[in-house]
């Protein structure tokens, strides 16, 4: 199995402009979350889907923020516009098991910096 | 909302020497896991634990689950420089319409020194 594949690996970015970060879950996994990590936050969950269906999105910052699921092996997450504090590694992870419940499989992550 | 506290922040042993990470949760959970993620890399799953009082070893590794499933450990005898990282514990509690979140502790960071 090729694991969670995330892309861009690295994207740097001027204040303003839009980031698309995007996601494949492993094949069959029905849930994908988005993380976000810092060094002062650590690891924040922004989203989480079940079955391609949004459950919590408590976790997303502002209405900047948009993250989409338009079918099982795909999900995009979207910043608009991005500004310096956006700066991060985000990780797309996907579960096998329904409801948010078991472990999570991490993609390699997509660092963002953005001037 | 739930929280997960992890201690130490950072830790720095001689190879050789032990190493125990702990993990506290405001809130009951249904379980616990834990992560490794090495340096530039991402969070890779190590183990899951359930019951309350479990305790299950991978190796040099061994990991508790409190009695009262609020708290839990990671022990490694004998550090090597692979198990170089920082190590997380998360959290998994019912958070109402059926699902579950899992919340992430801020990581215990790992040196060792050869």
């Amino acid at each position: 199995d090729a694991g969670v594949i995330q892309s861009p690996r690295h994207e740097v970015t001027e204040m303003g402009q839009e980031v698309t970060l995007r996601c494949k879950p492993i094949s069959g996994h029905n849930s994908l979350f988005w993380y976000r990590q810092t060094m002062m936050r650590g690891l924040e969950l922004l989203i989480y889907f079940n079955n391609n269906v949004p459950i919590d999105d408590s976790g997303m910052p502002e209405d900047r923020f948009s993250a989409k699921m338009p079918n099982a092996s795909f999900s995009t997450l979207k910043i608009q516009p991005s500004e310096p504090r956006d700066s991060a590694v985000y990780f797309c992870a996907s579960g096998p098991r329904d409801r948010g419940t078991g472990e999570l499989f991490f993609g390699e992550g997509s660092r963002l910096t953005v001037l | 909302g739930q929280q997960v506290m992890q201690i130490p922040q950072y830790q720095h042993v001689q190879e050789g020497e032990d190493f125990t990470t702990y993990c506290n949760s405001s809130t009951t959970l249904s379980n616990i896991q834990w992560y490794k993620q090495r340096p530039g890399g991402h969070p890779v799953f190590l183990i899951q634990l359930v019951k309350s009082g479990e305790v299950k070893k991978q190796k040099r590794l061994t990991f508790q689950f409190g009695e009262a499933k609020k708290n839990s450990s990671l022990h490694i005898t004998a550090t090597q420089t692979t198990d170089v990282g920082t190590y997380f514990c998360a959290g998994q509690a019912y958070s109402g319409a059926g699902s579950y979140q899992l919340t992430f502790g801020k990581g215990t960071k790992l040196s060792v020194i050869p």
